[in-house]
């Protein structure tokens, strides 16, 4: 129950596209979702992160869609570049849980020219 | 942008041998984790810091885990008699309150031989 699916495992999407990251979680106590960013060799940096009172959120080329009744949720990335090519977790935690991150498996997305 | 160091960067140690991974967390943070990636997959929660004592901790923190809080600035995570399967990435995070998002370091590459 405390696991948090996501998909697609790897993802390859031409410059200019747009990516496409699924998540779906059980635990109904989750009230904070925030989507990681990973490159190789660094720690996973915090991109956008939405709470379940709300169902979608913006920030530049970054949208976080969320379904609260069907308990997914979705990142989608705009007109996606080169440097975007890193690795994507979603995520879940809860405040009565001292914040713990469930991360998901992690999508490896590559960007190409 | 103040953010969470972790030393050293690459340990390799011998089986059965203790080590000690060190974080230094953002300083006016009140809440401190462990969270551990093996090679190619999901990022997993290790342990929970709060008001000098462990607030939660997963199943893969057994007896041969310590946290430690040991002055105002340092983290560290002991593992007292080291394994094969400990060797991962181990990520150390911070976080302002329950309301903030957790940031993390970069890591320590853990390489047991």
């Amino acid at each position: 129950q405390q696991q948090v699916k996501q998909s697609p495992q790897s993802l390859i999407v031409q410059k200019g596209g747009i990516s496409i990251i699924n998540c779906a979680y059980e635990n109904t106590a989750f009230d904070y979702f925030p989507w990681y960013q990973q490159f190789p060799g660094k720690g996973p940096a915090l991109l956008i992160a939405i709470r379940p009172d709300v169902s979608e959120k913006k920030e530049g080329r970054f949208t976080i869609s969320f379904n609260k009744s069907a308990k997914q949720f979705s990142l989608h990335i705009m007109d996606s570049q080169p440097g975007d090519s890193a690795t994507y977790f979603c995520a879940a935690s809860y405040s009565g849980g001292y914040q713990k991150v469930t991360f998901g498996t992690g999508t490896k997305l590559q960007v190409i020219p | 942008e103040p953010e969470v160091t972790q030393t050293p960067s690459h340990q390799v140690t011998q089986m059965g041998q203790e080590v000690i991974l060190r974080c230094v967390p953002i300083s006016n943070h009140l809440y401190f984790y462990w969270y551990r990636q093996i090679l190619g997959q999901k990022v997993e929660f290790l342990v929970s810091f709060y008001n000098n004592e462990i607030s939660e901790k997963s199943e893969i923190f057994d007896d041969q885990f310590s946290v430690e809080r040991p002055d105002g600035s340092n983290f560290t995570l002991k593992i007292r008699s080291t394994k094969l399967e400990d060797s991962a990435m181990y990520f150390c995070a911070s976080g302002r309150d329950l309301e903030q998002p957790q940031h993390f370091g970069d890591g320590t590459r853990l390489s047991i031989l």
